[in-house]
Parts: structure tokens; C-alpha cells; sequence
């Protein structure tokens, strides 16, 4: 069964520190996605990015920057010169659109961003 | 733009009373899903649904039932509440999953409930 680790379960940085949030998925399907969502304290659920399994370009959009490696299994989230508006629970979260129609998600990181 | 409706945005009961969570979207999305968001355990999927009149089970369907008659609604029900079920309750859409990928999921502002 499909599965998403966040090892990270709380982290704080300085604002305009580099910060990387780590996910390791397991599947046993060759095409499958992913997807990044953050949850801000106000408690909705933004999505941020969608990564198909076939395409393994990394991915920069402003501040924040995505690195896919197959061959480890990661698909880990950069954000480059924090901001207290940063701060949030990130989740990584998995499908395998041909084998059901489930998305799984990991337990998120919480990052701290202080001013 | 609407979007994704829950109601109630809080609710409380007490163990063994039933109640509905609504879920109404109004984006014509074929697919909906339920997750409930517990601290520690992230987001874990209760049912989903792919289209009108059909169902399935996710990772903790266990004291859930869903049906979906229509395709912009996607009721879930608490049949006997217990206050393991205390958590907030996400319902979610997406344009379709059946094109072969998966589409970005549009979530409902939550709902809390609490099970005394």
C-alpha cells in the first residue's frame, strides 16, 4: 500500500534561513504523484504543487523550490529565505491513480518560523 | 465562488448520538472524499467517492457511512458517535480522477467536532 513519511514533525528556523521539509513515499507503482499542501495556523488547506511520476524536474516557484528524486523515493521541499508567514503544516501527500483512487497523506511538518 | 461547503463549522455530541456532516461543491468535481486531521496523524482518509452513486472505504472508514446521490454532495454520517471520533473533518474535490492522473484536491474550511 502506498505510503508517505514526513520524519520531520516540528521544526523552527530564524526568519531568512534556508529551511528543507523532507518526504519519503513508498509505492509500487510506476506512475503515481504527489503533491505538497500547507496548512496555515488559520487552518485551511492550500495546495501548492502537483508532480507526476514521469517527470522528474525540480521545480522553483518564488521562494519555494521542490527536488524529486526517484531514486531515493523523496520529493522534498526547500523554502529559500524564510518568512514568518511561512509558518504553517506542510503536508506531502501520495496517489496512485491506477491502482485506486485513494490520496494519501503524511502527518505534516510544522514549521516554526521566528521573527 | 463557493467552492467546497462544510456545515457544521463546529458541533458537539454526546457518545452514541448520530449526526451528518454536509459537504456541498459546487465546481461540477466528480471526485469527493472525507478525511478527519487528528494531531500526530496528519490527514487519513475516511470514504471517497469518484462520481454519483458511487462509493469506497479509505484508510479509517470504521463508524463512517457516505453515500453520494448527487454530484455536488457528499454527506458523511456518524451512526453512533464515540469520542475517538473527536477531530476536524475535511471534505475535499477534485475535478476527476479517473482521467488516468490526479487533480489538485479543493478542501471545506473544516469542521470540528467534538464526541463527550
Amino acid at each position: 500500500a502506498q505510503k508517505v513519511t514526513q520524519a520531520q514533525t516540528e521544526i523552527s528556523v530564524v526568519e531568512k534561513e534556508d529551511v528543507t521539509l523532507d518526504c519519503v513515499y513508498e509505492t509500487r507503482d510506476t506512475t503515481y504523484y504527489l503533491f505538497w499542501y500547507k496548512q496555515p495556523p488559520s487552518g485551511e488547506l492550500v495546495f501548492l504543487i502537483r508532480r507526476n511520476s514521469f517527470d522528474e524536474q525540480n521545480e522553483i516557484s518564488g521562494r519555494y523550490s521542490w527536488n524529486f528524486q526517484k531514486s531515493t523515493s523523496s520529493f522534498n521541499f526547500t523554502i529559500t529565505a524564510s518568512q514568518v508567514v511561512d509558518s504553517a503544516v506542510y503536508f506531502c501527500a501520495l496517489s496512485e491513480p491506477f491502482r485506486d483512487d485513494k490520496i494519501i497523506f503524511g502527518k505534516g511538518t510544522r514549521l516554526h518560523i521566528l521573527p | 465562488n463557493a467552492g467546497v461547503t462544510q456545515t457544521p463549522k463546529f458541533q458537539v455530541l454526546k457518545t452514541g448520538q448520530s449526526m451528518t456532516l454536509q459537504c456541498a461543491q459546487d465546481m461540477n468535481h466528480e471526485y469527493m472524499s472525507w478525511y478527519r486531521q487528528d494531531p500526530g496523524m496528519g490527514l487519513r482518509l475516511i470514504h471517497y467517492s469518484v462520481g454519483a452513486g458511487i462509493t469506497d472505504q479509505g484508510e479509517v472508514p470504521n463508524g463512517y457511512n457516505v453515500s453520494r446521490s448527487t454530484t455536488e454532495d457528499f454527506p458523511l454520517r456518524l451512526l453512533s458517535a464515540a469520542p475517538s471520533q473527536t477531530s476536524v473533518y475535511f471534505c475535499a474535490s477534485s475535478y476527476s480522477i479517473t482521467t488516468g492522473g490526479n487533480e489538485k484536491l479543493f478542501f471545506g474550511s473544516g469542521t470540528q467536532l467534538s464526541v463527550l
